[in-house]
């Protein structure tokens, strides 16, 4: 199977904790995207890379939320010191570079901080 | 900043029976892509169907056809002869223009049941 994985799949945590969430796109996308749904919600944009440059991040994402995508490859994204309002679904989704590319989205990361 | 309203949240139907989810959009750029996206409760998201623009030819794709009109912005979705296989929610999602990654704005979802 080659989409997009993420890992890992739930993580409960306490608060204060810091959490990293890993995600490996489609081999040949160039493009990586995290987003945030959080229950009964369309998923929110959070940041995306053009290989290993983070081009684009989202008011959304606060100082304590942190991306990297090393070599251009996988992707992790770190939150620290959570809090409960941290609580959701994490995906994240790779695309092509090539033309407009539709984003294929991995299964999520889901997050609850009790 | 894009804005999209699916202003049906749930949707229940019978199989077999066609339906409509509806989609309205906001947006500054002149040209962008339109996506529905399909989640179902295993909760993965599915990409199903794109548009330009710039391209208002409506299309057909097996039971799954889209109406687009610019003129009103608004980008509808159906689905013929509805399956239980079709339970899900769907999203609308303009994406952003070229520069800015393309990322997705996606509406609050159309919960929609299909039952036997």
């Amino acid at each position: 199977d080659t989409g997009v994985s993420q890992d890992p799949r739930h993580k409960i945590t306490k608060r204060g904790q810091n959490v990293t969430f890993r995600c490996d796109p489609i081999s040949e996308h160039n493009r990586l995207y995290w987003y945030r749904q959080t229950l009964g919600q369309g998923p929110e944009f959070l940041t995306y890379f053009q290989n290993e440059a983070q081009l684009e991040k989202s008011r959304l994402l606060s100082d304590r939320f942190s991306a990297e995508r090393p070599k251009g490859s996988f992707s992790t994204l770190e939150i620290q010191r959570t809090e409960q309002g941290d609580s959701a679904m994490y995906l994240c989704a790779s695309s092509s570079l090539a033309g407009v590319g539709e984003q294929y989205f991995g299964p999520g990361t889901r997050l609850t901080v009790t | 900043a894009q804005k999209v309203t699916q202003a049906q949240t749930e949707i229940s139907v019978v199989e077999k029976e066609d339906v409509t989810l509806d989609c309205v959009y906001e947006t500054r750029d002149t040209t962008y892509y339109l996506f529905w996206y399909k989640q179902p409760p295993s909760g993965e998201l599915v990409f199903l169907i794109r548009r330009n623009s710039f391209d208002e030819q409506n299309e057909i794709s097996g039971r799954y056809s889209w109406n687009f009109q610019k003129s009103t912005s608004s980008f509808n979705f159906t689905i013929t002869a509805s399956q239980v296989v079709d339970s899900a929610v769907y999203f609308c999602a303009p994406s952003a223009r070229e520069n800015a990654g393309n990322m997705l704005t996606f509406g609050g979802g159309t919960r929609l049941m299909v039952k036997p």
